[in-house]
């Protein structure tokens, strides 16, 4: 099942700098879409969503981007802290935010001081 | 902040043997969740549940499996006769209406 995708399985980027995660869609039913965060022995923790009537949601330091006609979604944080290191996962999910949740395989991000 | 608990953080359990997996979630949330992640790969969905009954489950969901809310504040996964492959990490969830879902800190079972 490959219907959620993340392509790259880590991410190192300097502290202060921006990191940019990337996921990729194949489902139209898809209309909302989340960005968990995990650190090791903890369950996922919600960041941010977007909806599929939106291009754009921004929280803090998090903004999602979604480009609906190439099925891809981008998370960029701004700027990266150390404490932002662990596995980021993409979700996302058919009518509204209740629907099952469809993760990508996630992508480690480590923060260098 | 409230949180989802669950418990116990690991369980090990020999092929064959019941297990039950417990799950608090927060206290006024109305829908239920349980995912797993075997190791190495992606989170998956197993079942959600909302007011008392199953509303969706995933293939992996099969007659071994079962949950249940037996009173007003737990939320259990069964596993009637595990087996090896159902060695992984289980995450219950929860979430108000039109709300993202927040996740337990999971309970890593290894069958054995």
């Amino acid at each position: 099942d490959q219907q959620v995708k993340q392509n790259s399985p880590s991410l190192s980027v300097q502290e202060g700098r921006i990191s940019i995660l990337n996921c990729d869609y194949t489902n139209s039913m898809f209309d909302y879409f989340l960005w968990y965060k995990k650190y090791p022995a903890e369950g996922p923790t919600f960041l941010i969503s977007i909806s599929s009537i939106k291009d754009k949601n921004e929280d803090g330091r998090f903004t999602v981007f979604l480009n609906k006609s190439a099925k891809h979604l981008s998370l960029h944080i701004v700027p990266s802290q150390p404490g932002d290191s662990a596995v980021y996962f993409c979700a996302a999910s058919g009518r509204n935010a209740g629907n099952m949740l469809t993760f990508g395989g996630g992508t480690r991000l480590m923060v260098k001081p | 902040e409230p949180e989802v608990t669950q418990t116990p953080s690991h369980q090990v359990t020999q092929m064959g043997q019941e297990v039950i997996l417990r799950c608090v979630p927060i206290s006024n949330h109305l829908y239920f969740y349980w995912y797993r992640q075997i190791l190495g790969q992606k989170v998956e969905f197993l079942v959600s549940f909302y007011n008392n009954e199953i509303s969706e489950k995933s293939e992996i969901f099969d007659d071994q499996f079962s949950v249940e809310r037996p009173d007003g504040s737990n939320f259990t996964l069964k596993i009637r006769s595990t087996k090896l492959e159902d060695s992984a990490m289980y995450f219950c969830a929860s979430r108000r209406e039109n709300s993202p879902l927040h996740f337990g800190n999971g309970t890593r079972l290894t069958v054995t």
